[in-house]
């Protein structure tokens, strides 16, 4: 059974840091592993998503890599911006559903 | 391209009384797929509906059920409902091959008095 985990469960940060959330995996047979930003009371954005076969994806300021072998995935938040400030999940789909981690808290302070 | 709609965006029930929700997907999409998020629990998936069918289920009680029509437009139900129904519902769509990469909705805040 698939369990994702998300390190750190809450971040605060000064305005400008470079950030790396973390997710991990137990199942490596993921066909995919999306992530998604939520703000509060909202429904999910999707930010990126990572084939099995890539390595990596970019957009903008937020680049996101994937280990299958090593069940880990992370998401690099570059010059942080108050905007930014939201939950953050990772997900992985495997044969069939999404399966969530329990997502990072991000706050983003000038 | 419109996104993934949901109605309503609110709900309040009391226990016992029955519920419906809907999920209009993207145009062109095929698959929808449903997600309680609570608390306490997080993200978990429901169910999923493709081409009318459902094609997979989730761990939740048979009160929870949902069909999907032609147009792809689904709709859940959940019926004698619980406190701990109270949650936000989220559809989600997936075009027809390709990725899977699943576009979400509003979600729907369910609470249950």
């Amino acid at each position: 059974k698939q369990e994702v985990t998300q390190i750190p469960a809450a971040l605060s940060v000064p305005e400008g840091e470079n950030l790396v959330l973390n997710c991990s995996f137990t199942d490596s047979a993921i066909y995919n592993l999306q992530w998604f930003r939520q703000d509060p009371g909202k429904g999910l954005t999707s930010l990126l998503l990572i084939q099995s076969s890539q390595r990596e994806q970019t957009s903008g300021r937020l680049n996101a890599s994937l280990d299958k072998s090593s069940g880990r995935s992370t998401l690099y938040i570059a010059a942080s911006q108050p905007g930014d400030s939201a939950t953050y999940l990772c997900a992985t789909y495997n044969t069939d559903k999404l399966i969530f981690g329990t997502g990072t808290r991000l706050q983003v302070f000038p | 391209k419109a996104g993934v709609t949901q109605t309503p965006r609110y709900l309040i029930k009391t226990r016992g009384q029955q519920v419906t929700l809907s999920c209009s997907p993207i145009s062109g999409h095929r698959s929808v797929s449903w997600y309680q998020q609570t608390p306490g629990q997080g993200l978990q998936f429901l169910f999923e509906y493709f081409s009318e069918t459902q094609r997979n289920k989730g761990n939740f009680p048979g009160r929870f059920s949902g069909r999907q029509f032609s147009n792809s437009r689904s709709e859940m139900n959940v019926s004698t409902l619980e406190l701990g129904d109270s949650a936000l519902y989220l559809c989600a769509s997936t075009p027809w091959g390709g990725s899977n990469e699943q576009f979400f909705g509003p979600g729907t805040r369910l609470t249950v008095l």
